[in-house]
């Protein structure tokens, strides 16, 4: 089974804080996401990468920077922690590609999530 | 951009059959995923259309029609255990990176 692991469950932070979250998946993807989940808003991307080294923006990036050194392990950093950054954060990875474009029994490369860390900023 | 809608919430009672409607704007359209997620929980798999047409698995189905922008996802025998939020989302293809974008979810909540 894909497994895909993220630091803390719970983390509380001061404002003006660096935090690092951090994620782990043991299935060699190639691909990494971070988003954000808050009521009425949904999942929205922050970053992903598609390859060690390499990040793109997502939907929302300002205030997130990112860092993929190996493979597996994919860090979500706030550099100077704000109240609005309150928010569960939930870490996901899939293989390249699109996948087979056959309805049924086909490769999805669907994204694989972690459990998630619920981040207070107070 | 892209626009996904999908009802807030919906209700349903234990044994029946639900469908949650998803509609979407969409450029680079590549798939579309329905996701499960019980509250505490990560999403979790349980669909997906690339093609026209209803993909069957077990109690649920989902349907596509890319002309009309337009998914379903049906829930038949409906168990206290589906109460949860169900996640449309569009993967698109865009400057040679694919990524999802999700609605906002359906809470489904199954009574007695």
């Amino acid at each position: 089974d894909v497994k895909v692991t993220q630091s803390s469950r719970y983390l509380v932070k001061r404002t003006g804080e660096k935090v690092f979250l951090e994620c782990v998946q043991d299935m060699d993807h190639e691909n990494m996401f971070w988003y954000r989940q808050d009521p009425g808003l949904g999942l929205r991307l922050i970053y992903f990468s598609y390859d060690v080294k390499m990040k793109e923006k997502g939907d929302i990036p300002e205030g997130y920077s990112v860092s993929r050194e190996k493979k597996e392990r994919f860090s979500l950093i706030l550099e100077s922690a704000s109240t609005n950054q309150t928010s569960m954060y939930l870490c996901a990875s899939s293989f390249e590609g699109q996948g087979d474009l056959g309805t049924s029994g086909g490769v999805y490369n669907e994204q694989f999530f972690g459990p998630g860390t619920r981040l207070t900023v107070l | 951009g892209q626009n996904i809608d999908q009802p807030t919430e919906m209700t349903a009672t234990e044994g029946a059959i639900v469908q949650i409607n998803c509609t979407y704007q969409t450029s680079g359209f590549n798939g579309l995923f329905w996701y499960q997620q019980h509250a505490g929980e990560a999403p979790t798999f349980l669909s997906y259309n690339v093609l026209d047409g209803l993909e069957e698995k077990g109690r649920f189905s989902s349907f596509l029609s890319r002309s009309k922008g337009y998914s379903y996802l049906l829930l038949k025998e409906l168990q206290m255990k589906d109460s949860a939020s169900y996640l449309c989302a569009v993967r698109s293809m865009n400057s040679g990176y694919s990524t999802l974008t999700f609605g906002k979810g359906t809470m489904l909540l199954v009574s007695p």
